[in-house]
């Protein structure tokens, strides 16, 4: 079964630390798509990153970045130098064929970010 | 870029009473659109997937005749809420896949705040 588990329900840091948002998945699909979305407290889903699964190359967005590792069915999220503004929800996703015909989004609990400045 | 509106962002309502909500794709033809509740410091559920001009596909413990879903154009799906209960309370995101696009392309709304006394 498709399934995202986001096994951090909450995480506090201080301002400048870097913090890591852990997420496995399970898939049987071979092809299939992985996502990173910021629910702020306003609430609307902030898109982040898509990976496909045959993409594994790491990627660095500013102070973001993203470890995309197939053996572990892992794909994990990096701020570094957090800031205040980066508190909020957030959720892993994933998308593949078995999840219905129009690739459904499966998502994770969510894991909340606290920065204390 | 690819807007998705919602109307209206909130509402509150008394319980018995019918509430609509709207999901506008703004600057593209949205094929499929998809609905998710979300509760309190809960993940995003998906409820259906709507197609233009075809019925909703429903997930598995949602009630169809309860949550009616038209999606009568390309750039507009609506939600009703029909008799309306204080359980019915929660957050509704809609999100649109772009038309002619790559399936894992969805855009999310800002979303609606329902409250049902």
């Amino acid at each position: 079964a498709q399934k995202v588990t986001q096994a951090q329900t909450e995480i506090s840091v201080v301002e400048k630390e870097d913090v890591t948002l852990d997420c496995v998945y399970e898939t049987r699909d071979t092809t299939y798509y992985l996502f990173w979305y910021k629910q702020p407290p306003s609430g609307e889903l902030v898109f982040l990153i898509r990976r496909n699964s045959f993409d594994e190359q790491n990627e660095i967005s500013g102070r973001y970045s993203w470890n995309f590792q197939k053996s572990t069915s892992s794909f994990n999220f990096t701020i570094t130098a957090s800031q205040v503004v980066d508190s909020a929800v957030y959720f892993c996703a994933l998308s593949d064929t078995f999840s219905g015909g129009y690739n459904k989004l499966i998502f994770g609990a969510g894991t909340r970010l606290a920065v204390h400045p | 870029g690819a807007v998705v509106s919602q109307h209206p962002s909130w509402v509150i309502c008394k319980s018995g009473t019918s509430v609509k909500i709207e999901c506008r794709s703004l600057d593209f033809q949205a094929t499929t659109m998809f609905w998710y509740r979300q509760f309190p410091k809960q993940s995003l559920m998906l409820m259906a997937t709507s197609n233009e001009g075809s019925k909703a596909t429903y997930e598995q413990g949602v009630e169809k005749d309860k949550f009616l879903i038209n999606h009568a154009s390309l750039t507009l799906s609506t939600l009703t809420v029909t008799s309306a209960h204080p359980e019915d309370s929660s957050f509704y995101i809609c999100s649109a896949r772009r038309s002619g696009t790559t399936k894992e392309t969805q855009y999310f709304g800002p979303g609606t705040r329902l409250l049902v006394l």
